[in-house]
């Protein structure tokens, strides 16, 4: 049973533009949810990361937003360039020792010039 | 700082031979370790984790078994490898107590023909 549901599956935007990608979460012990960005190639890397005490974070152009009650959570990307074209992975665990996360499928990204 | 180590990059192995990738964790100790595998366009499926030397989970039943013979070094073998077992996979490692945030190695991309 997929606890993490990550849409869109691809997004096509200008430069400049915003993309959003959101995710939806079931278990409600989660509570640690990090994003991250893979090239093609390439590992993911962790991007930017939130907790349920804060219903924003940003960190430069990336912005997580958070919805406790909706049990969603999305990445927008401001002033998208070119070279954040990537594939972005949402995730959840509870943010315990050993606990393992949980992806969302994917969202590939193209950032058009 | 932590570095992952995984390899190698690519390899194209024939149906029925043996299959060993090595994964090297270096700047912490007792580190969490896990084996993704990642198939085309697709998320990221969870096939081994281990919290400590000898300790093995398995998430998916399968082709493949994985050693943690070392406190830093996880390992993923197959004995005869199947058409089925080609995709990208990936090591990473996360801390043993604290924030759960897993950090990739670069991946190996295993194509058996």
């Amino acid at each position: 049973q997929q606890q993490v549901k990550q849409s869109p599956q691809s997004l096509i935007v200008q430069k400049g533009g915003i993309p959003i990608i959101n995710c939806a979460y079931e278990n409600t012990a989660f509570d640690y949810f990090p994003w991250y960005q893979q090239f093609p190639g390439k590992g993911p890397a962790l991007l930017i990361a939130i907790r349920p005490d804060v219903s924003e974070k940003k960190e430069g152009r990336f912005t997580i937003s958070f919805n406790k009650s909706a049990k969603q959570f999305s990445l927008h990307i401001m002033d998208s360039q070119p070279g954040d074209s990537a594939t972005y992975f949402c995730a959840a665990s509870k943010g315990t020792s050993g606990s393992r996360l949980t992806f969302g499928e994917g969202t590939q990204l193209t950032v058009n010039p | 700082s932590q570095t992952i180590h995984q390899w190698p990059a690519t390899l194209v192995q024939p149906v029925g031979s043996p299959l060993s990738l090595e994964c090297t964790v270096e700047g912490t100790s007792n580190p969490n370790l896990y084996w993704y595998r990642q198939a085309a366009g697709r998320g990221l499926q969870l096939l081994f984790y281990s919290v400590g030397i000898g300790q093995i989970s398995s998430e998916v039943p399968q082709n493949l078994s994985a050693s943690r013979p070392q406190d830093r070094q996880f390992i993923l073998s197959s004995k005869k490898l199947l058409l089925s077992d080609s995709g990208f996979y990936l090591c990473a490692w996360s801390v043993l107590s604290g924030a759960a945030e897993a950090f990739f190695g670069q991946g190996t991309r295993l194509t058996v023909v």
